[in-house]
């Protein structure tokens, strides 16, 4: 069974800091997702990998960025903390083996203050 | 771009009666449909997909149909029970890549 394990299930981070969510996933796939889910807008697209070191752009993608150092984890990273990042994060991975579910993490819970 | 369109965002049953959601897509290329369950404070789960070579698919008290022509995906669950309260989200997956464009959700509380 595929595994996809977020770093923090709660984090509380004060507005103007660096913020990194964390996610590895043990299933070697190459492409990963990470989402940001709001009541009444489901879950949005930030950024995607299709490998390492690659990195494209979801649909909302402002104010954040990824790494991709690795196969197996894809960090999101928030340049600069604000009030309205505070949101429900989740990551998810899909093995590239034509059409298939997505896994996702259990979210973290991001508050900024 | 790339669109989904899910309803009803709430739905309310009884115990025992049937639960139906339905959800349109606008790309006309995509051949995936994944639904999936997200309880309270969990990761969402696949429940069920889809796939655009097929019209019906079911698993037990889950059915999943697909109209192609109307771009539309519907969720039926059939002798509801309490367990099956939680948020459920259709997808749409674009074509070429591994992206999915997801509803915006339905909230189903099946009443005791």
């Amino acid at each position: 069974d595929v595994k996809v394990t977020q770093s923090s299930r709660y984090l509380v981070k004060r507005t103007g800091e660096k913020v990194f969510l964390e996610c590895v996933q043990d299933m070697d796939h190459e492409n990963m997702f990470w989402y940001r889910q709001d009541p009444g807008l489901g879950l949005r697209l930030i950024y995607f990998s299709y490998d390492v070191k690659m990195k494209e752009k979801g649909d909302i993608p402002e104010g954040y960025s990824v790494s991709r150092e690795k196969k197996e984890r894809f960090s999101l990273i928030l340049e600069s903390a604000s009030t309205n990042q505070t949101s429900m994060y989740l990551c998810a991975s899909i093995s590239p083996t034509g059409a298939q579910p997505q896994h996702f993490g259990d979210g973290t819970r991001l508050s900024i203050l | 771009g790339e669109n989904v369109e899910q309803h009803p965002s709430t739905l309310s049953v009884q115990e025992g009666d049937s639960a139906v959601i339905k959800c349109t897509y606008s790309d006309s290329a995509s051949n995936y449909f994944p639904w999936y369950k997200q309880e309270l404070g969990k990761r969402p789960q696949l429940i069920i997909d889809i796939r655009s070579n097929v019209g019906e698919k079911k698993d037990q008290r889950i059915a999943v149909t697909l109209n192609k022509t109307a771009k539309h995906f519907s969720l039926h669950i059939t002798e509801t029970q309490p367990e099956d309260s939680a948020v459920y989200f259709c997808a749409a997956m674009v074509v070429g890549t591994y992206k999915y464009i997801f509803g915006t959700g339905t909230r189903l509380k099946v009443l005791a």
